[in-house]
């Protein structure tokens, strides 16, 4: 049973470059969310996404950032133009139906890293 | 706004022996709390939850946590910690219908 998949595992880009993080959520699960992981700041939610509509982006940071959602099975975070402080961890989580009782379950994380 | 809170940055504790993972709360209505594990360079694994019922909460890996709604606490537990088990540990409860909000984690380290 696959579980959430992220690519690329890692990215190292410079500064100014557009990047673009990539989530493909549990097949029938309806929510969708957005997280960053950093040692400074823990982790941060910045995106939900419910049947495939942004709920809440007030996590995120910037105008430099935007996320999509354009069917089911596919998420993408982009981040235009990217800053050293944009280095992170980002994790893509999802669950099924039940709201909020129900698990998020993680990928595995997009390390990102903007020299 | 509901928040969790873990006191501990770290646990040492000697393989074999058990396993305690503190983590307290603070909710305006019935709490919903999690746990999740996240080992290096993965993404955090669930562990188990409380909704409602029981107060001891039985999960994954031999882990278990129980509910103290008079000490506003949600304390994971494991009878006989595993080296395997050393990680980075996150309670979260539910804020609003669908946010979850994680406290700082606590590192787990397990010696042989």
């Amino acid at each position: 049973d696959a579980g959430v998949i992220q690519s690329p595992r890692h990215e190292v880009t410079e500064m100014g470059q557009e990047v673009t993080l990539r989530c493909k959520p549990i097949s029938g699960h309806n929510s969708l969310f957005w997280y960053r992981q950093t040692m400074m700041r823990g982790l941060e939610l910045l995106i939900y996404f419910n049947n495939n509509v942004p709920i809440d982006d007030s996590g995120m940071p910037e105008d430099r950032f935007s996320a999509k959602m354009p069917n089911a099975s596919f998420s993408t975070l982009k981040i235009q133009p990217s800053e050293p402080r944009d280095s992170a961890v980002y994790f893509c989580a999802s669950s099924g139906t039940g709201g909020g009782n129900q698990p998020q379950h993680f990928g595995d994380g997009t390390r990102l890293s903007i020299l | 706004a509901q928040s969790v809170a873990q006191p501990e940055d770290q646990v040492n504790v000697a393989e074999g022996n058990p396993l305690t993972v503190k983590c307290t709360y603070s909710v305006s209505g019935n709490p919903y709390l999690f746990w999740y594990v996240q080992y290096p360079n993965r993404g955090l694994q669930f562990l188990l939850k409380y909704i409602t019922g029981d107060n001891l909460v039985k999960g994954s890996y031999g882990f278990e946590a129980e509910f103290n709604k008079s000490q506003t606490s949600f304390h994971l537990k494991k009878p006989s910690a595993l080296v395997s088990d050393s990680a980075l540990y996150f309670c979260a409860v539910r804020d609003d219908d669908y946010k979850l909000s994680f406290g700082a984690g606590t590192t787990v380290t397990v010696r042989a």
